[in-house]
């Protein structure tokens, strides 16, 4: 079993609707959470953190669920520009980052 | 300000050579990290610098590599007698320091192909 796992989609959205990634991680001891974004053929850029209080930062949301190792993104609104791959990334008690393959998105107009 | 560099952006050798890719990270970052990535994959940790010292070395998989940090910022991975399986995105970050809230900043990458 993968340490983080997600469903490596692609999701084929229209914009302006609403999509939601999720992902699992098998360490409880895990301690910080991230999603990431890479477009293709780039580097991976933090997107946002993930808090157990659950966050907001514009269109996006980000949910913790310690008890079920889950991690959920929403994003609302969906743009053009949103189409990319989205990884959730587990730091784990050795401080490494343990990533997810990644959830590849599609906006379509 | 300038973000991480590496170099080059992309390396084909043949199987049997050696490789060393460089890594220049953000000025004042003490931690720098090496990851691997595979096409359809997410990064896959490698090692951990905090300053000069290797502070994480677990994921290098085998001897044949090797990376060094000599005066705490630019980081070299080497790899010797490269095989076929060697070829991969290798990606390099910095953060201002190792704790688990300090978002680690990417460089570009080195698109390593062995032929």
């Amino acid at each position: 079993r993968k340490e983080v796992e997600q469903d490596p989609g692609p999701f084929n959205v229209p914009e302006g609707a609403t999509v939601a990634f999720n992902c699992t991680y098998s360490n409880s001891a895990s301690q910080s959470f991230f999603w990431y974004r890479q477009d293709c053929r780039k580097e991976p850029k933090l997107l946002m953190s993930v808090y157990s209080s659950g966050n907001e930062d514009g269109r996006f949301t980000a949910q913790l669920n310690r008890a079920s190792q889950y991690i959920s993104l929403l994003i609302r609104d969906s743009k053009l520009s949103d189409s990319a791959t989205y990884l959730c990334v587990v730091r784990d008690s050795n401080y490494q980052l343990i990533w997810g393959a990644g959830t590849k998105l599609i906006i379509k107009p | 300000g300038a973000g991480v560099s590496q170099t080059p952006s992309n390396k084909v050798t043949e199987k049997g050579k050696y490789v060393e890719l460089r890594c220049d990270p953000i000025s004042g970052h003490t931690a720098l990290y090496w990851y691997r990535q595979s096409l359809g994959q997410g990064p896959e940790f490698l090692i951990y610098f905090q300053g000069t010292g290797a502070a994480d070395d677990s994921g290098l998989p085998n001897d044949r590599f090797f990376a060094v940090r000599p005066e705490g910022s630019v980081s070299t991975l080497k790899i010797q007698r490269t095989e076929r399986g060697d070829s991969a995105v290798y990606l390099c970050a910095s953060s201002r320091g190792g704790g688990s809230l300090d978002e680690q900043f990417f460089g570009p990458g080195t698109r390593l192909t062995v032929l």
